[in-house]
């Protein structure tokens, strides 16, 4: 199994561009989530899906859009880029709907907006 | 709303030390409690959980955690550290439903 991967591993846009990041796991998980990284914080929760065709938002989902059509992929779109959302991202997924259940995470997209 | 603190940012320390990492959380009532783990250059992963039950949690890599409910508190500790434990460590919460709630993190190095 690859595990989680996400695509791509570096990026650097310009503000007011879209641009979408992917997330894909080969493990038949439910649940799959987004979030971000910043210096000196936590992880903040952006988007999650606790199955194809349901998703719902976290604790800082503005300027984020994510669909998810198939178990396997879960993107992440940016709508319009600002400074404020340069950081790493990082997907997660488990294999039922209860954090009870280990997350696996990707290795990360590191993403600076100009 | 439910917070976590890690209150160290960064740990040094000489292989052989022990360790004890801080974790506390804000709010009350059932949690479920978590320490993560990144390794240099590596994905996150999970180094052990609490539900219910033994408030002291046994991990991977000889790693363990007591959760001490009226403190608030799920410490992460290990007797003597390697080099290899280099990494930075993640405590998180989460009270059910499907969010979890992450701490800043603590950088642990470990000098040979």
């Amino acid at each position: 199994n690859a595990g989680v991967t996400q695509t791509p591993k570096f990026q650097v846009l310009k503000t007011g561009q879209s641009m979408t990041l992917q997330c894909a796991q080969d493990m038949n998980h439910e649940y799959m989530s987004w979030y971000r990284q910043d210096p000196g914080m936590g992880l903040r929760l952006i988007h999650y899906s606790v199955g194809a065709g349901i998703t719902d938002q976290g604790e800082v989902p503005n300027g984020y859009n994510v669909s998810r059509s198939t178990t396997e992929d879960f993107p992440l779109r940016l709508l319009s880029a600002a400074p404020s959302q340069t950081s790493v991202y990082f997907c997660a997924s488990s294999s039922g709907t209860s954090l009870s259940d280990t997350q696996y995470f990707g290795p990360g997209t590191r993403l600076t907006v100009l | 709303a439910q917070s976590v603190s890690q209150h160290n940012h960064h740990v040094i320390l000489s292989e052989a030390a022990s360790l004890e990492l801080g974790c506390n959380y804000s709010y009350g009532g059932t949690v479920n409690l978590f320490w993560y783990v990144q390794y240099p250059g590596q994905h996150l992963q999970l180094l052990l959980k609490y539900f219910s039950g033994d408030p002291l949690v046994k991990g991977i890599k000889g790693f363990e955690a007591e959760f001490i409910k009226s403190k608030f508190s799920f410490n992460l500790r290990k007797p003597s550290v390697q080099w290899s434990d280099t990494a930075e460590y993640f405590c998180a919460v989460t009270q059910g439903g499907y969010q979890l709630i992450w701490g800043a993190g603590t950088k642990l190095i470990i000098k040979p």
